[in-house]
């Protein structure tokens, strides 16, 4: 089965610089990747889409890129801020069926003011 | 339109009890996934249904767990005579059907089930 990392559990960095979070995946290429944003208490909220024929997403102050050479996305959130703490997890499609997702284990990001 | 609905959001059960566990999708949305949340770990799929047939069930346990997404009505989640390893958080999320084929998932608030 699919086996994903997440780089290190928690990371902290300082308001204002860019936060940058690692997916690294070890089996199948998946054909699209997911990031999403957990906060305590409360169900993943959906950020960002990549699928394995785009290098680069953005939306706002998020980035994603994906290289299946490497196995790896990386998921960038410029200008951080204390509200961008929160849980983030990355997800792969189980290539069981249509949207079916097998997710990481998440990095817990704290942005210090 | 509302979001993924479930209930009830906390449930606490002695052991040996039956826990039952909704969740409305989103209006639209016909396939219906569960998963199980421990403290400080991340989400472990559980199964993927659609109106009235299971997808994929591979991340459910064999035996005490059941899920069905009737044709009228919400999807449900049974464990029957829980234990105390239970515990956790369970998420439902829902998808739409699109020619796509490939959309995010709407997730629930979640169910925090305590098995005393």
């Amino acid at each position: 089965s699919q086996k994903i990392e997440q780089n290190s559990e928690a990371l902290n960095i300082q308001e204002g610089k860019t936060a940058t979070l690692t997916c690294n995946y070890t089996n199948y290429s998946p054909a699209y990747l997911q990031w999403y944003r957990q906060d305590p208490g409360r169900g993943p909220v959906f950020l960002l889409l990549i699928r394995e024929n785009e290098k680069e997403k953005r939306k706002e102050r998020l980035k994603v890129t994906f290289d299946t050479t490497l196995k790896q996305s990386l998921f960038h959130i410029t200008a951080s801020q204390p509200a961008d703490s929160a849980t983030y997890l990355c997800a792969l499609d189980r290539q069981t069926g249509a949207n079916n997702l097998f997710f990481g284990t998440g990095t817990r990001l704290t942005v210090i003011p | 339109n509302a979001g993924v609905m479930q209930n009830p959001r906390h449930l606490v059960r002695r052991r040996g009890q039956e826990a039952r566990l909704r969740c409305s999708p989103m209006k639209g949305h016909s396939h219906v996934y569960w998963y199980r949340q421990l403290p400080e770990e991340g989400l472990k799929f559980m199964v993927y249904l659609q109106k009235e047939n299971i997808i994929d069930e591979s991340g459910m346990p064999k035996e005490r767990f059941s899920a069905e997404f009737p044709k009228e009505g919400p999807s449900i989640l049974r464990i029957q005579q829980v234990v105390r390893g239970d515990s956790a958080a369970y998420f439902c999320a829902s998808s739409p059907i699109t020619l796509a084929g490939v959309h995010e998932q709407f997730f629930g608030p979640g169910t925090r089930l305590t098995v005393l």
